[in-house]
Order: structure tokens, then C-alpha cells, then sequence
């Protein structure tokens, strides 16, 4: 497997602008996290996803952000509009359960708004 | 509510000396705990992680911790750090429930002197 998989690896927008990342999890895991991990604040968990149902979406900070998950392999996390305090490293992890119970994250995008 | 305190920002280790990296959790029930590296630009590495059991674990890497539920603690020790071991780690505790979530530290910064 190839793990989890995001898209793009940097990305630089200006204040204003949509920004969408990309999240391919590992497949047959059930669950998917997105994190942000900033200087501040260390690695906060945005929301998570249960068979692409949102579960738990009391992280995300502002109704500027949004997640979706449309499938099973696929998810995104939208911030519109962006703001320059909303530059940090997002991460997607998924996670399967059972015996090989754990998470595996993916490389994060590393998002700069100016 | 979870939590994670790593008391350390920064440690410094002489290459060939021995590391424990500390780490103490919060959780009301029985955790379930990791630790991930972190290079530089790079994303989360697992380390190790314990369920139940053994309360000494092994990792890659030459990596162990060790389980103290009466302490609530699960440090992370080497017994000979090499320079490549230069990152940033972070200890986090989640549950074994479906709906249980992943909650890090603040991490600890490794720093390896010649």
C-alpha cells in the first residue's frame, strides 16, 4: 500500500483565496483524521470521518473551514476564505481497527497564506 | 477530557549517550499510546506504541518506552543516540473505542552533539 496519500505537498495562496487539500487513506480503513500542526498550538485534530460520515468536527475553527468525504478513498478540507493565520502543515491520517489497530499519517501539506 | 504533557521543548544529547524523552498522559480510561518522529519538512513517523500487555515495549529504530500506569507516564528511552536520531517527537494517547481520538503532545526537539 501507499499509504496516505495528500495533495499538493506546498501551497501558497493569497489572503481571500480557496484552498482545497486532498487526502487519499489507506484502503479499508474505516476512519479519517485531519490535523493541523502549527508553532503555537502543537498538532490539533480538525475533525474525523467514520465510513465518510463526519463524526466529531469540533476542531475546525471557523465556518471558513470545511470538510467533506465523498468516498471511501477521498477526502478534502476546504478553507474559504483563506486567512495568513490559517498557514500551518495540515495532516490526514486514517485508521483501521482490530489487530493491526493504528494510525498512519500522511506527509501534510504545508500551507502559507500571504 | 485527554491530554498529553511532555515537559521537555528541547533536549541535547552526546552522540552514543543514552536519551529518555518524557512523557505523561491524561485519560479516563485505558489508553492507548504512541510515539511519533518527526524529521524536519517531513511527516509523522510511528515509533512504537502500546495497547495492553508488556508494559516495555520495543520500536523501531532502537527505540523503547516503558508503561507506568501509576505514574501515568510512557517515556521513551535509547541507550545510544546516533545523530540521524536528531528530530522532534511526540508522544500521544488515544482509547481503543471506535470513536476514540488521537491527542499529542507538544513534542520534545532532539538536539545531537558531535
Amino acid at each position: 500500500d501507499a499509504g496516505v496519500i495528500q495533495s499538493p505537498r506546498h501551497e501558497v495562496t493569497e489572503m481571500g483565496q480557496e484552498v482545497t487539500l486532498r487526502c487519499k487513506p489507506i484502503s479499508g480503513h474505516d476512519y479519517l483524521f485531519w490535523y493541523r500542526q502549527t508553532m503555537m498550538r502543537g498538532l490539533e485534530l480538525l475533525i474525523y470521518f467514520n465510513n465518510n460520515v463526519p463524526i466529531d468536527d469540533s476542531g475546525m475553527p471557523e465556518d471558513r473551514f470545511s470538510a467533506k468525504m465523498p468516498n471511501a478513498s477521498f477526502s478534502t478540507l476546504k478553507i474559504q476564505p483563506s486567512e495568513p493565520r490559517d498557514s500551518a502543515v495540515y495532516f490526514c491520517a486514517s485508521r483501521s481497527l482490530g489487530p493491526h489497530y493504528g494510525y498512519t499519517f500522511g506527509s501534510g501539506t504545508r500551507l502559507t497564506v500571504v | 477530557a485527554q491530554s498529553v504533557t511532555q515537559p521537555d521543548i528541547h533536549i541535547t544529547v552526546s552522540e552514543g549517550a543514552s536519551l529518555e524523552l518524557r512523557c505523561n498522559y491524561s485519560y479516563g480510561a485505558t489508553p492507548y499510546l504512541f510515539w511519533y518522529v518527526q524529521s524536519p519538512g517531513q511527516g509523522l513517523q510511528l515509533l512504537l506504541k502500546y495497547f495492553s500487555g508488556d508494559t516495555l515495549v520495543q520500536g523501531i529504530k532502537g527505540f523503547e518506552a516503558e508503561f507506568k500506569r501509576s505514574q501515568s507516564s510512557f517515556n521513551l528511552r535509547k541507550p545510544s543516540v546516533h545523530w540521524s536520531d536528531a528530530a522532534e517527537y511526540f508522544c500521544a494517547v488515544g482509547g481503543n473505542s471506535g470513536y476514540s481520538t488521537l491527542t499529542f503532545g507538544k513534542g520534545t526537539m532532539l538536539l545531537v552533539s558531535p
